[in-house]
Formats: structure tokens, sequence, C-alpha cells
């Protein structure tokens, strides 16, 4: 099993929706995460770091089920400029290595 | 000014070259990575440096190499170039310990024709 999946999607949404995707991963003892926003063909920005149950900034909640391993971001009132890829990051342990999935497509469309 | 740059933003060379990819910073940090993305595959790690003295292998470190000449520099180098290391190369740099955020450069396009 990958240590990161996500669906690649795309998510195809209008202006206004919620969506929401999830992260799966495979290391039982990561201890916090990371949601980046990455534009096409350019830098990955981090865009929230998740440390307990869940977190919430605005428009954007991640929320973390430990139990059967995923984490999920959920967007409201999508914005045109939300179109990008999100990419998941778990974290374990001093040494980490940070291990990228593929990331998640999200269109929001007019 | 860029807390995390990257020289040359696009490059064009042929195959067999050597080239250099530079990554500079000014956040202080004391990790610093090499990554590649080519489409559809996501991010994938080269090299890894934990502070000056320390150089790590990714997961497909082979046919690049990689110098850290100061805590704020990190080089990596492809020996002689071929066609399928065109990609996007990103260089990111994160504190360390207590704070695992990561930070990126704005990227490299290479073209091994």
């Amino acid at each position: 099993r990958k240590e990161v999946e996500q669906d690649p999607g795309p998510f195809n949404v209008p202006e206004g929706a919620t969506v929401a995707f999830n992260c799966t991963y495979s290391n039982s003892a990561s201890q916090s995460f990371f949601w980046y926003r990455q534009d096409c063909r350019k830098e990955p920005k981090l865009l929230m770091s998740v440390y307990s149950s869940g977190n919430e900034d605005g428009r954007f909640t991640a929320q973390l089920n430990r139990a059967s391993q995923y984490i999920s971001l959920l967007i409201r009132d999508s914005k045109l400029s939300d179109s990008a890829t999100y990419l998941c990051v778990p974290r374990s342990g001093g040494s980490y290595i940070p291990t990228f999935g593929r990331g998640t497509s999200l269109i929001v469309h007019p | 000014d860029a807390d995390v740059t990257q020289t040359p933003r696009n490059r064009i060379t042929k195959t067999g070259k050597r080239i250099m990819l530079e990554c500079s910073q000014t956040k202080g940090h004391d990790r610093m990575y090499w990554y590649r993305q080519d489409p559809g595959l996501g991010l994938r790690l080269i090299y890894y440096s934990f502070d000056v003295k320390d150089i790590n292998k990714g997961e497909i470190s082979d046919g690049y190499s990689v110098s850290r000449q100061a805590q704020a520099k990190f080089s990596l180098s492809l020996e002689s170039a071929i066609p399928n290391q065109t990609a996007l190369y990103f260089c990111a740099t994160s504190a360390g310990e207590g704070a695992y955020e990561q930070y990126f450069g704005p990227g490299t396009r290479l073209t091994v024709t």
C-alpha cells in the first residue's frame, strides 16, 4: 500500500459549491498532517497544518479520522481561485521525510 | 524577495551535458530537499540534507548528485543529462524538529533534448 493515496480527480464543481476529498495514509504512527495547494506548474504552498483531530481556517476544514487512517479536506463556498491540486502530506517521527501523494485536482467553474 | 530561490528558472540542454541547478534560502532552515515532478506522478524526492554535513539519497537519486555548500545553499547536479530527466525540479526547506512545514522554491523547468 502506498504511504499516501489520494483520488486524483479532477473534481469539477460550480462556484459556491461545497467539496470534500480524502487522503488515506498507511503509517498509523503519523502524528500530524499538512495540506498543500499547488497551482499549475507552480510550487506547492502550505494551506493548512493539522496537529490534532482537525483544523479550520475560513472556508477550509480538515478532519482527521485516525481509526480509518484518512484525513479529509472540506472547502465551502468554492471560488474560481480555489482551482488547484491539493496535496496531502502525513508526518511521523523526528527524522521524518515528507512523502507526497499525487494530489487531488479541483476545478471550480462559473 | 523570495525566501527560497532557484536558478535557472528554465533550462534546455542536450543529452550528455552536465548541468547544475542551484537553490538558496534566507529562512535560516537546516533542512533542504530536492524534488522532481513529472505530469501525473506527483513530487518525488531526489536528495535531502538535514544540515551542512548531512546528505541523503531519496527515492530517485540515480543520475543525480548534490552539494550542500552552506546552510543556505543546496545544489543539484545532473552529471550526464538524459531525456527522461526532463521535468520540473523543486527545492524545498524546512526548519526541522517541531516545525516540519516545507517551503518551496519556484521551480526549475529542465528540458533535455
